[in-house]
């Protein structure tokens, strides 16, 4: 079985731009979750789709937004990029109703803002 | 709202010595507990998990036990390798489904 995939792993952006990270679920899983993870920090959850919805959200503006695609790919899309986005997004795949639901994280796409 | 709190790094180890990296947290209801680990460059491993009280994870010799009356997890390993330096850290899964993470504690083995 595949792992999950992202791209791209590497991207600079400067302040106002927009960016698209994607991501590509473990194969067999139907939800997807997003993590930022500053530089020195844990990741902090951004949200997570299932069945192409959005079903949880942590403390993140609206200028980030997702979506999830019927083969359970998805999106990461940040409007109007700030400084302070620059950071590792790290991806995560699980299937619902598997026991403990454990996620499976790709490798992260990291991003600078200058 | 739920957390998780482990102790600051770096830790710095020799080969061959025993490890700690405590882990405290703050849930409603009976999180699952976990430990990643993120290698240099890498994205995060699942080390080791937990899911209801007094359950203990173990992988690669690395363990864990699932303390509820002291709501901690900590990490131990008996005997520490160079390939072992990593940053870790604990993480809580509540009835939201998110994994809430704490800040991460780098261990660094010397030879």
């Amino acid at each position: 079985e595949t792992g999950v995939t992202q791209s791209p792993t590497h991207l600079i952006k400067t302040r106002g731009q927009q960016v698209t990270l994607r991501c590509s679920s473990q194969s067999g899983h139907n939800t997807v979750s997003w993590y930022q993870q500053a530089l020195g920090q844990g990741p902090q959850f951004i949200f997570q789709y299932y069945r192409e919805e959005e079903n949880g959200r942590g403390n993140f503006p609206p200028r980030f937004s997702g979506l999830q695609f019927p083969n359970y790919s998805s999106e990461l899309n940040v409007n109007a990029l700030e400084l302070d986005d620059s950071a590792l997004y790290l991806c995560a795949s699980s299937l619902v109703g598997r026991d403990t639901g454990e996620l499976f994280f790709g490798e992260g796409s990291r991003l600078t803002v200058l | 709202g739920d957390s998780v709190t482990q102790m600051e790094g770096p830790v710095t180890l020799s080969e061959e010595a025993f490890l700690t990296i405590n882990c405290t947290y703050t849930a409603t209801g009976y999180p699952s507990l976990f430990w990643y680990v993120q290698y240099p460059g890498e994205g995060l491993q699942l080390l080791l998990k937990a899911t209801k009280a007094d359950d203990k994870g173990s992988n690669k010799g690395f363990e864990a036990t699932y303390r509820k009356e002291t709501t901690s997890f900590h990490l131990e390993k008996g005997s520490v390798q160079v390939s072992d330096s990593a940053v870790y850290f604990c993480a809580l899964r509540g009835n939201t489904g998110k994994l809430i993470f704490g800040q991460g504690t780098t261990l660094q083995v010397k030879p």
